[in-house]
């Protein structure tokens, strides 16, 4: 079984610019969870979906958008980036929360 | 606001050594801990999960425990491996426990020396 997918893996950016990140879970699993992960603030929750629907959302500005598709598989948006927006983006899916399987990660870069 | 620390931030040990890695958090309404190893530039992997009635919980080497009362839970390593090489982090979850969203500590980088 493939496990989370995370695309793309590695991207830079410059301040001001938008981006894209994307999630594919672990077939069957409905619940697709986002963290930001940074050396400063380690791990934290960015949102959380459940057939389409936004279930739970951490504390960040409004900057920060995701949204899941009919197929389970999720995106997450960041506009106008900020150099501290640099992080790791994990994504993690789940059969039943809080059981919760993580991709490796989409490394942004913003310079 | 719940809080969830690590100590020691790092730990290097000899191969085949015991170790126990300790977690502690501010607010005892939780309703399970989990904890994780996460290898350099990769993501996390479920290690144990404790839900809050149950005191502890083993997996071959690993052996976790949750004391929720005192806000603690400590991962004990037996005849730790290089392969044990890795960052370990706890994690919380509150509330009902029907969510995806964790509250993490800042973990602890793990070194086993052959």
């Amino acid at each position: 079984k493939a496990g989370v997918t995370q695309t793309p893996r590695y991207l830079i950016k410059t301040r001001g610019q938008q981006v894209t990140l994307s999630c594919s879970p672990i077939s069957g699993h409905r619940s697709v969870s986002w963290y930001q992960q940074t050396p400063g603030q380690g791990l934290q929750f960015l949102f959380e979906y459940f057939s389409e629907t936004q279930r739970n959302k951490g504390n960040f500005p409004g900057r920060f958008s995701g949204r899941q598709f009919s197929n389970s598989r999720s995106e997450m948006n960041v506009s106008t980036l900020e150099l501290g927006d640099s992080a790791l983006y994990l994504c993690a899916s789940s059969p039943r929360v809080p059981e919760l399987f993580f991709g490796e990660g989409s490394r942004l870069t913003v310079l | 606001k719940q809080e969830v620390t690590q100590i020691p931030a790092a730990l290097s040990v000899p191969e085949g050594e015991n170790l126990v890695l300790n977690c502690s958090f501010t607010d005892s309404a939780i309703y399970n801990l989990q904890w994780f190893r996460q290898d350099p530039g990769k993501g996390l992997t479920s290690l144990l999960l404790i839900q809050s009635s149950q005191r502890e919980q083993t997996s071959g080497r690993l052996n976790a425990s949750l004391d929720k009362s005192s806000g603690r839970s400590t991962l004990y390593i037996a005849a730790s491996q290089p392969g044990d090489s890795a960052t370990y982090l706890c994690a919380v979850s509150e509330g009902s426990g029907n969510t995806g969203k964790l509250i993490f500590g800042q973990g602890t980088t793990l070194q086993v020396k052959p």
